[in-house]
């Protein structure tokens, strides 16, 4: 038990539209990341976040974008779904002083028709 | 272009064997490295990471890293059934995020 959760857990959307995925971590983790996992692949980095403001991004479009809270919780945003774009979608957390080590919540799979 | 090499597997071992699953990462600046588990259909797990040249033990579990070589290896004692799964390698520097690798199937056979 990471103390990471994600919502929701599976999602259809069809190819077009909008989708927003959540991730909640626990008190202490001011570095959040994102990442991407199709099947059979990796985790590929999106994007992180530390302290409310992104802090790196990896070779992801426009289109995918995010937001940090105050409370720890953060978003992905992803606009104009394409197909490709269906995978596990993955937050982790890390503790202040300890960004290199993440622990990754349940994911979020979505998939695009 | 930082990479992390995994062999896809999979690989096959009996129960109560040792099970070797390794990396090799195209970057000398990676400092860290690390062992995630993942069951199909679940999220990465964080076994072990290890930052020095040498040997970390920990219960069944031992990484090796050898930057000479850019190599990184996880040895599972004593498998059991329970330790099928993808196993990840990832590495980073300072506070770049993780670069994985695609993982390597671990089947353990009773």
């Amino acid at each position: 038990e990471t103390g990471v959760t994600q919502s929701p857990t599976h999602l259809i959307k069809t190819r077009g539209q909008q989708v927003t995925l959540r991730c909640s971590s626990q008190s202490g983790h001011n570095t959040v990341s994102w990442y991407q996992q199709a099947l059979g692949q990796g985790p590929q980095f999106i994007f992180q976040y530390y302290r409310e403001e992104e802090n790196g991004r990896g070779n992801f479009p426009p289109r995918f974008s995010g937001l940090q809270f105050p409370n720890y919780s953060s978003e992905l945003n992803v606009n104009a779904l394409e197909l490709d774009d269906s995978a596990l979608y993955l937050c982790a957390s890390s503790l202040a002083g300890q960004e290199e080590t993440q622990y990754f919540g349940p994911g979020t799979r979505l998939l695009v028709l | 272009q930082k990479e992390v090499e995994q062999n896809s597997g999979p690989l096959s071992v009996p129960e109560g064997a040792i099970a070797s699953l390794n990396c090799t990462y195209s970057d000398r600046g990676s400092q860290s490295f690390f062992w995630y588990r993942q069951y199909s259909g679940k999220s990465p797990e964080l076994i072990m990471f290890i930052y020095s040249n040498g040997d970390k033990e920990d219960g069944r579990f031992t990484a090796q890293l050898n930057k000479a070589s850019q190599y990184v290896s996880l040895l599972i004692r004593d498998s059991q059934p329970s330790d099928s799964a993808t196993y990840l390698c990832a590495s980073v520097w300072g506070n770049t995020p993780l670069v994985f690798g695609k993982g390597t199937r671990l089947s353990v056979i009773a």
